[in-house]
């Protein structure tokens, strides 16, 4: 079945440091991904909306410079977390929108556990 | 705006006990329901889903039943066993291809 990937699966850093995560499909080509937050216990929350090509629709509340979305190929989406402190360690899950599928076929990636020291 | 509702955990069960975790939405339009599992440090993984009122989603010997009536898709499972500990989300996806989750009901299974 249809895979989406992210990398790093975890990842620690410095305040002030910027992090990277990827979120990839393996085997489809993704119009549409989006990247959710997940504080611990909690639900996952819609961050942005990233569309291949043109620019991510975020979600009211969420700091565009701070959270950087590129989606450059119909297969690769990456969030950076610019200048990270802290209360921006969460667990980042990412999905894929399969086109050639029914309208709701939406994948999820294993996510990525980010601690800022 | 669209939203989900669910039981508040943790539900704590014996082996082998009947399971129901509720679960209400509003939303416009007639969205599509699903029900994903999270297993402790992993991601979501979709459990099933229904995409129209009536349809009954099953896997896994879970089922749910979109009810439109009164806006539910509640979770059952008749056994329960203890790799089902984990969080269950309930979640509908909108007309513009946003999923909204559920808080989530975290499940415990004793031995």
């Amino acid at each position: 079945g249809a895979v989406v990937s992210q990398h790093p699966s975890w990842v620690i850093c410095k305040s002030g440091t910027s992090v990277k995560i990827e979120c990839r499909s393996l085997d489809f080509q993704a119009t549409t991904m989006f990247w959710y937050r997940q504080f611990p216990k909690q639900s996952l929350m819609l961050m942005a909306t990233s569309n291949e090509g043109s620019k991510a629709t975020y979600e009211q509340g969420v700091e565009k410079d701070k959270f950087l979305i590129n989606h450059a190929s119909l297969t690769l989406s990456t969030l950076t977390v610019t200048s990270a402190h802290p209360e921006d360690s969460s667990f980042y899950i990412c999905s894929a929108r399969n086109p050639q599928g029914t309208t709701d076929t939406q994948y999820f990636g294993p996510g990525t556990r980010l601690t800022v020291l | 705006g669209d939203s989900v509702t669910q039981m508040e955990g943790p539900v704590t069960l014996s082996e082998e006990a009947f399971l129901t975790i509720n679960c209400t939405y509003t939303a416009t339009g007639y969205p599509s329901l699903f029900w994903y599992v999270q297993y402790p440090g992993e991601g979501l993984q979709l459990l099933l889903k229904a995409t129209k009122a009536d349809d009954k989603g099953s896997n896994k010997g879970f089922e749910a039943t979109y009810r439109k009536e009164t806006t539910s898709f509640h979770l059952e499972k008749g056994s329960v066993q203890v790799s089902d500990s984990a969080v269950y989300f309930c979640a509908l996806l909108t007309g513009g291809f946003k999923t909204i989750f559920g808080a989530g009901t975290r499940l415990f299974v004793k031995a």
